[in-house]
């Protein structure tokens, strides 16, 4: 069972701006950057989001990222029907001495 | 290109050895942390292991979960990465990813396409 917990699932439109939340602890996300993933079906996963708030060179700027305390966010800004995706958190934990990934959010465009 | 192959994924059975490689192309592997990240069918993705760079020593680490039946090794001189597993369980059945880290990040921004690894009888 992972220690950072996202919603199972998140749903917009085209064009809608959709947020993905997780949830860590002062031993993970309060005290370590936050990353985020974007495993399409079959591939992958690739990097959105590093050190927080960081964007990976390619990656459009409808991507973005935040952290306050424990907790982080993805948005997607200007859904388009290929964000279609599983999306993951992830971040160091200190007791663990494991880099742990969330429970990861299907996102659906309707 | 620049690239991360991994390979050596089959079918072994409990309590057996598999030992899976990485071959890096298109970027400067000896620079680079290598990461192995795992993803059982149908479920999240886990952190494995890592092996730092020349210049840090290639320090090891990994998951609570393999420590001590699992191990990580580079051969710079051919820009490959491996991982050793041991002491196989069924629970280690899933499909092995190698990455490359942002040098002076965990983020991975490179992955290989995976290779899978049954273990059953």
């Amino acid at each position: 069972q992972s220690v950072l917990t996202q919603p199972p699932s998140a749903s917009g439109t085209p064009g809608q701006r959709v947020t993905i939340s997780c949830s860590g602890s002062s031993s993970n996300i309060g005290s370590n950057y936050v990353y985020w993933y974007q495993q399409l079906p079959g591939t992958a996963p690739k990097l959105l989001i590093y050190r927080n708030d960081q964007r990976p060179s390619g990656v459009p700027d409808r991507f973005s990222g935040s952290k306050s305390g424990t907790s982080a966010s993805l948005a997607i800004s200007g859904l388009r029907s290929e964000d279609e995706a599983v999306y993951y958190c992830a971040s160091w934990d200190d007791s663990l001495s494991d880099y742990v990934f969330g429970t990861g959010a299907k996102v659906t465009v309707l | 290109e620049v690239q991360l192959v991994e390979s050596g994924g089959g079918l072994v059975q409990p309590g057996g050895s598999l030992k899976l490689s990485c071959a890096a192309s298109g970027f400067t592997f000896s620079d680079s942390p290598i990461h192995w990240v795992r993803q059982a069918s149908g479920k999240g993705l886990e952190w494995v292991g890592r092996i730092r760079s020349k210049a840090n020593s290639y320090a090891t680490a990994f998951a609570a979960s393999v420590k001590g039946r699992f191990t990580i090794s580079r051969d710079d001189s051919k820009n490959t990465a491996y991982l050793q597993m041991n002491s196989l369980k069924t629970e280690d059945t899933a499909v092995y990813y190698c990455t490359r880290a942002i040098t002076g990040t965990r983020g991975f921004d490179l992955w290989g396409q995976g290779t899978m690894v049954t273990v059953s009888s």
